[in-house]
């Protein structure tokens, strides 16, 4: 009955290396979000997932980022090749159903903070 | 596309006082959410309140009240009482839909002084 989880909580990593960050949803939740946060602004929508099917990905900032959800559920976020541009903190929203009820709101998981070297 | 707009980078408040956020938008939608989301330093991003483009009547959850203007597209977050805990970074955000991905603004700042 937790919250959103998201790991590795921190991550360095050196330039050109690959990460992937895992994010846990709320039980139940159909909709899954990832979103990057640069330091001192506010966060940036990256794709969406509605079960396993990723919907819209459209910000994505370059090829080298990718996500998948294929059993619906848990949800990766990989970055290949890192660049120091990709230093942030990437927070990861679910929400429970298909717009059918007016409750609807966006649950954040705590994020993962990756430094790139 | 819409954007969010929060004009106070950095805000203050004496403890128990209270304290008024500002944030416009603009949107060519006529149903859509708001929200204001607090992001304390520790950076789990906590929904404070939510309001229904549909709905007149204002939002209140506790010490936090929102004031909705939907003709002048404003959306501003009323804090009472400010207390200690209250310290962080306040984020305006818009939803299109319920299954869409959330607008963030650029978020303000703001300390409660004991």
């Amino acid at each position: 009955g937790a919250g959103v989880s998201q790991s590795p909580r921190y991550k360095v990593a050196k330039r050109g290396q690959d990460v992937a960050l895992r994010c846990d949803p709320i039980s139940g939740h159909v909709s899954l979000f990832w979103y990057q946060q640069a330091l001192g602004q506010g966060p940036e929508f990256l794709t969406y997932f509605q079960n396993e099917a990723q919907l819209d990905k459209s910000g994505l900032p370059s090829d080298r980022f990718f996500a998948e959800r294929p059993e619906g559920s848990v949800s990766t976020l990989k970055i290949q090749r890192t660049q120091q541009e990709d230093s942030a903190v990437y927070l990861c929203a679910s929400s429970p159903l298909l717009g059918l009820s007016i409750q609807e709101t966006q649950y954040f998981g705590p994020g993962t903070r990756l430094l790139v070297l | 596309a819409q954007t969010v707009t929060q004009s106070q980078p950095e805000m203050s408040v004496q403890e128990a006082e209270t304290v008024t956020l500002s944030c416009t938008y603009d949107t060519s939608e006529n149903n859509y959410y708001l929200f204001w989301y607090k992001q304390p330093p520790s950076r789990q991003m906590i929904l404070v309140i939510r309001q229904e483009a549909y709905k007149q009547q204002n939002a209140t959850e506790n010490r936090f009240s929102v004031n909705f203007q939907k003709a002048a597209k404003s959306f501003s977050l009323k804090i009472s009482d400010s207390q200690l805990g209250d310290t962080a970074m306040y984020f305006c955000a818009f939803m299109k839909t319920s299954y869409d991905k959330v607008i963030f603004g650029p978020g303000t700042s703001l300390s409660v002084i004991p």
